[in-house]
């Protein structure tokens, strides 16, 4: 079946430009997390979705990042007035939540760099 | 200060070497897993232990959970060049619905 697809894969933008990420979870996961990974480091989590709950954007590292899911299921985060320390590669992962002791599915990421 | 702390944080050993790569927290998890990620792709997960004390085995890939469910390791004998990659665990705070947490991940390379 069809897995975590992200899109752009690959997005180049001027600094103090606005960006879209776009997430497309595996059909049915309720979860949907985002994650920020700069080179070589590990994963940063930005915010959380589950069901119909409030995310919790306790990630997210300022106010010009956002993000929101739809109907339960496509997210996508928004980085406004980009900076060149937001250049890394953004991941989401989809999940059953609590049922398969929370297993977390990747999409490839996009990779995001601010000139 | 991280929830989970992995060990080493690299590792660069030859081929046919084996090696142990710890996660360490001073909580306890209802479970913990294991993932694997190669340059330019997601993590992929390679293992779930749920009880404490409990062994699984991928291959050359030998998994534990610590009997008190707040650490565990990942041990590979015979490492080879398709074992290069970052480690990540991550776990779940026993009797909590928090969110997944991953540790600060371990990047190993294989060289022939």
């Amino acid at each position: 079946g069809a897995g975590v697809s992200q899109s752009p894969s690959n997005k180049v933008t001027e600094k103090g430009k606005d960006v879209e990420l776009r997430c497309d979870p595996i059909s049915g996961h309720t979860a949907l997390y985002w994650y920020r990974q700069s080179l070589g480091q590990g994963l940063e989590f930005l915010i959380y979705f589950q069901g119909n709950s409030a995310p919790d954007k306790s990630g997210l590292p300022s106010d010009r990042f956002s993000a929101e899911r739809t109907g339960g299921s496509v997210s996508t985060l928004t980085i406004q007035r980009t900076q060149q320390e937001d250049s890394a590669v953004y991941l989401c992962a989809s999940s059953f939540s609590r049922v398969l002791n929370y297993e977390q599915y990747f999409g490839p990421g996009t990779r995001l760099t601010v000139t | 200060t991280q929830l989970l702390e992995q060990s080493p944080q690299f590792l660069s050993i030859q081929e046919g070497e084996n090696l142990t790569v710890y996660c360490n927290s001073s909580s306890v998890f209802s479970s913990l897993q294991w993932y694997r990620q190669e340059p330019g792709e997601g993590p992929v997960l390679l293992v779930t232990v749920v009880t404490g004390g409990e062994v699984k085995k991928l291959k050359r890939l030998t998994f534990q959970f610590g009997d008190a469910r707040k650490d565990s390791s990942l041990h590979i004998t015979a490492a080879q060049p398709g074992d290069t990659g970052l480690y990540l665990c991550a776990g779940v705070r026993a009797g909590t619905a928090s969110k997944l947490t991953f540790g600060t991940g371990t990047r190993l390379q294989v060289t022939l």
